[in-house]
């Protein structure tokens, strides 16, 4: 079945500097992922996603990127600011309605 | 617009009790998604229920099953719970693209 993997567990960074969280996946058949941010007491919020059509894409400060072939994608976080602190979750999934896998997870602390 | 609402928000039990929590999706979003969430295990799919069907399933035993009423809101049932049952319970409301999470049920097995 389908790993999803992530790294760092862990990143701290300066308000203002950028965040970089990778992950790589196992099945080439994955075709669609999600990240979520989750901050304490709260449910996952979705944040932004890509498809395997996409390689790049940019909403405001985060964007997503896409290696189809390496099978690893990305999530960037520019102008860091102290609420972007939370746990980030990456994720795929093969088809529409199928399960998410997720990665285990990077605590992001953004420090002012 | 309500978000996704989870009860009880947390909850004691002990070994070999059975628990049932509850989650009420968005108004109009008919598919719901069960998670558990554990330090140790992480995110994991439960399973999905979309009008009153469940359309997918990950892996767990059968001791955890879900239904879905008419009207869109879904109960999770554990029987027979064991410690390692002991986790945050997620409760997913709208297709895949768009699922809005629940705060969660917090579940501690004693």
């Amino acid at each position: 079945g389908e790993n999803v993997e992530q790294h760092p567990s862990t990143l701290s960074v300066q308000e203002g500097d950028s965040a970089v969280i990778k992950c790589t996946y196992s099945d080439s058949a994955s075709n669609y992922f999600p990240w979520y941010k989750q901050e304490l007491g709260k449910g996952p919020q979705l944040i932004i996603d890509s498809r395997s059509n996409v390689g790049e894409k940019k909403d405001q400060r985060i964007a997503v990127t896409l290696n189809k072939t390496a099978k690893h994608f990305s999530l960037h976080i520019t102008e860091t600011q102290p609420e972007d602190s939370a746990v980030y979750f990456c994720a795929a999934s093969k088809d529409y309605g199928q399960n998410f896998v997720f990665g285990p997870g990077t605590r992001l602390s953004v420090l002012p | 617009k309500a978000g996704v609402t989870q009860t009880p928000r947390y909850l004691i039990k002990t070994r070999g009790q059975q628990v049932t929590l509850s989650c009420s999706p968005i108004s109009g979003h008919r598919s719901v998604s069960w998670y558990q969430q554990t330090p140790g295990q992480g995110l994991q799919f439960l399973f999905e229920y979309f009008s009153e069907t469940q359309r997918n399933k990950g892996n767990f035993p059968g001791r955890f099953s879900g239904r879905q009423f008419s009207n869109s809101r879904s109960e999770m049932n554990v029987s027979t719970l064991e410690l390692g049952d002991s986790a945050l319970y997620l409760c997913a409301s709208g297709p895949q693209e768009t699922q809005y999470f629940g705060p969660g049920t917090r579940l501690l097995v004693l």
